[in-house]
């Protein structure tokens, strides 16, 4: 199995830009989550969705932000417009079944705003 | 939001030592603890999920127990090695997890 793929792997934009990160879960896996890594807060979840829903977006910071399961086997975060302080690491996770199931990552996509 | 908190930050140790770092969870509603090991330049990967209260995993010279009437858990690795050398996450949750911000460990050798 090939893993939770990402891409970008590393996203440098000026800020005011759209910015589309994408996400191909395990195939088979009905969760897919959306968190970001910075030093402050650590992993923050984002957004979730179970058998491409959104159940729970409470962590999504601002209006700028928005994510998408159009399948079960294609998500999107996108930021629009950009600000500096987006700057993080994105990381998508798929899992099996909630609650007891393991997460497993992406290798994340690193994003610069300037 | 739960709040999952983790200690020490960070741990310096030689290799051979043997070490634990604690991790503290709201006892009241527990449904699972999992760990997750982040190495530099990597991905988090799940080295175990615990549910029980006095559940007790084991993998290698890495093990971790679970105390959910008081809401903590430790992870202890025997004779490190400078390959442990990681960030060391624990989570707590059911449909989604909250993560503490992790035990950075560094391995001399």
């Amino acid at each position: 199995d090939a893993g939770v793929i990402q891409s970008p792997r590393h996203e440098v934009t000026e800020m005011g830009q759209e910015v589309t990160l994408r996400c191909k879960p395990i195939s088979g896996h009905n969760s897919l989550f959306w968190y970001r890594q910075t030093m402050m807060r650590g992993l923050e979840l984002l957004i979730y969705f179970n058998n491409n829903v959104p159940i729970d977006d409470s962590g999504m910071p601002e209006d700028r932000f928005s994510a998408k399961m159009p399948n079960a086997s294609f998500s999107t975060l996108k930021i629009q417009p950009s600000e500096p302080r987006d700057s993080a690491v994105y990381f998508c996770a798929s899992s099996f079944e909630t609650g007891s199931g393991e997460l497993f990552f992406g290798e994340g996509s690193r994003l610069t705003v300037l | 939001i739960l709040n999952v908190e983790q200690s020490p930050q960070s741990l310096h140790v030689q290799e051979g030592d043997s070490t634990n770092f604690t991790c503290s969870f709201p006892s009241s509603n527990f449904y699972a603890l999992h760990w997750y090991r982040w190495e530099t330049a990597k991905s988090p990967e799940a080295l175990f999920v615990m549910t029980l209260n006095g559940d007790e995993k084991k993998k290698g010279r890495i093990s971790a127990t679970l105390n959910t009437k008081e809401g903590y858990s430790y992870l202890y690795i025997k004779g490190s090695q400078p390959e442990d050398s990681a960030t060391y996450l624990c989570a707590s949750g059911y449909s989604t997890l909250t993560f503490g911000k992790g035990t950075m460990l560094l391995v001399s050798p």
